[in-house]
């Protein structure tokens, strides 16, 4: 069965400090994988999306980068954080050409 | 503007009672999604409705898909704790950007 993994699952940050957040999928190849932030705990926006190793689109202009070193990780960065950047973090896969998404634990990110 | 709108944004009801939940749209939709998310978690899938005036059953909840495909309703019966959470609706617009959209959420509150 497939399983997502997602860490650290908090994590508390000085403005200005650099990030990554690591997602690793097992069980399935190739999937497509997201990276989405949820303030308040309502409402998903999209941050990135991959379809393949190195192939990244990114939704939304911000502070935050994307990268897909391996078929199965997706990593979320930032060199420096800004207090806005605090949130709920949420990594997905999807098996090609589905738009149904299974999601990992999250990262409850606070910068201070 | 929010391509999906759920409503009622929080509802609290005794355990035992009956409720409906909403999420709407102007836009029409190939296929309409629910998810639950607990406090701290990731979103978990409930079901995907494809076809216009579709109902599918899990065990309790009762989904429908309108006829024109640009709303659903979520209807759980006798409420227990456990249903507790945040219900989210997704979809692909039909004619859109081949990205799936979230709603805010419906916030259930079951009461013991």
């Amino acid at each position: 069965s497939q399983t997502i993994h997602q860490w650290p699952a908090t994590l508390v940050q000085p403005v200005g400090s650099p990030l990554s957040l690591e997602c690793t999928v097992e069980g399935t190849s190739n999937p497509n994988l997201y990276w989405y932030r949820q303030a308040a705990g309502r409402g998903l926006q999209l941050l990135f999306y991959s379809v393949g190793i190195g192939q990244i689109s990114s939704e939304v202009p911000q502070n935050l980068s994307a990268s897909r070193p391996q078929d199965r990780q997706f990593i979320l960065s930032s060199k420096k954080l800004l207090l806005s950047d605090s949130g709920f973090y949420l990594c997905a896969w999807s098996v090609l050409k589905s738009y149904e998404q299974y999601f990992g634990p999250g990262t409850r990110l606070t910068v201070t | 503007t929010q391509l999906l709108e759920q409503s009622p944004q929080f509802l609290s009801i005794q355990e035992g009672e009956n409720l409906t939940v909403y999420c709407n749209s102007s836009s029409v939709f190939s296929s309409l999604q629910w998810y639950r998310q607990e406090p701290g978690e990731g979103p978990v899938l409930l079901v995907t409705v494809v076809t216009g005036g579709e109902v599918k059953k899990l065990k309790r909840l009762t989904f429908q898909f309108g006829d024109a495909r640009k709303d659903s309703s979520l209807h759980i019966t006798a409420a227990q704790p456990g249903d507790t959470g945040l219900y989210l609706c997704a979809g692909v617009p039909l004619h859109g950007n081949n990205r799936l959209a979230f709603g805010k959420g419906n916030q259930v509150v079951v009461i013991p």
